[in-house]
């Protein structure tokens, strides 16, 4: 089964770029058996969707992310990765990634994240 | 979006049935699933597309749907359940939500 590894700076000063990669195992970032999905959580808070890349390179963020991020493959790493920009007190929270499915049963869509990687603290703070 | 309320928190014995509820208007048209998140861990998928488990998962969790509400079954709940748990859906336009979540206390 594919295995993920988040990696990337743990502590990002306020305005700056949080950037985070996710090295795929087990599986291939260019297969088109997965969406690659990023979540967080801040602290003591629920769960966060923040967006998911396809091989083709298609995207869907969350739309209140939706003007500060960037989900990237780099195929030949086997790695996608996260770019958020001017960040803030409130993007501090652990960022997990994950390989997930999404299609159409019937009429049903359908979109849920499979496996997940361990998850990895980011701090913004001066 | 959309919202999806769960409650804050769920106690039981240990042996008893836990049920964890899940509501909101977009589960009556949208598959809804849920995850399992232990203390300093990362979230587990336990039930997908309203009532299918993974192969993985142990069978005395299930899942079912009505209406605008979802459910989340441990039949004879043990001490290793114990934890968070997220209902998550989406709709075709690719915006996903999670649920508040909800404490399970065994």
């Amino acid at each position: 089964q594919v295995q993920l590894q988040e990696s990337g700076s743990g502590l990002v000063k306020p305005s700056e770029t949080l950037s985070l990669t996710c090295t795929v195992s087990g599986g291939s970032v260019s297969s088109g058996s997965y969406y690659w999905s990023w979540v967080r959580q801040p602290p003591g808070k629920e769960l966060e969707w923040v967006g998911y890349i396809y091989y083709s390179g298609s995207t869907n963020y969350n739309p209140s992310l939706k003007s500060r991020i960037t989900i990237s493959l780099d195929t030949s790493k086997n790695q996608f990765s996260l770019n958020l920009r001017s960040v803030i007190a409130a993007d501090t929270a652990v960022y997990y990634c994950a390989a997930g499915y999404s299609g159409y049963e019937g009429p049903q869509y359908y979109f849920y994240m499979d496996v997940w990687g361990k998850g990895t603290p980011v701090t913004v703070s001066s | 979006s959309y919202e999806l309320t769960q409650p804050p928190s769920v106690s039981v014995s240990p042996g008893q049935t836990a049920r964890i509820t899940c509501s909101g208007d977009a589960l009556a048209n949208q598959y809804a699933y849920w995850y399992q998140q232990k203390s300093g861990q990362a979230p587990v998928l336990v039930i997908y597309k309203d009532s299918e488990r993974p192969s993985r998962i142990p069978e005395r969790f299930s899942g079912s749907s009505s209406g605008t509400t979802v459910t989340l079954t441990i039949s004879g709940v043990q001490a290793e359940d114990e934890a968070d748990y997220y209902c998550q859906s989406a709709d075709s336009r690719g915006t996903v939500e999670f649920g508040g979540g909800t404490k399970l206390t065994v």
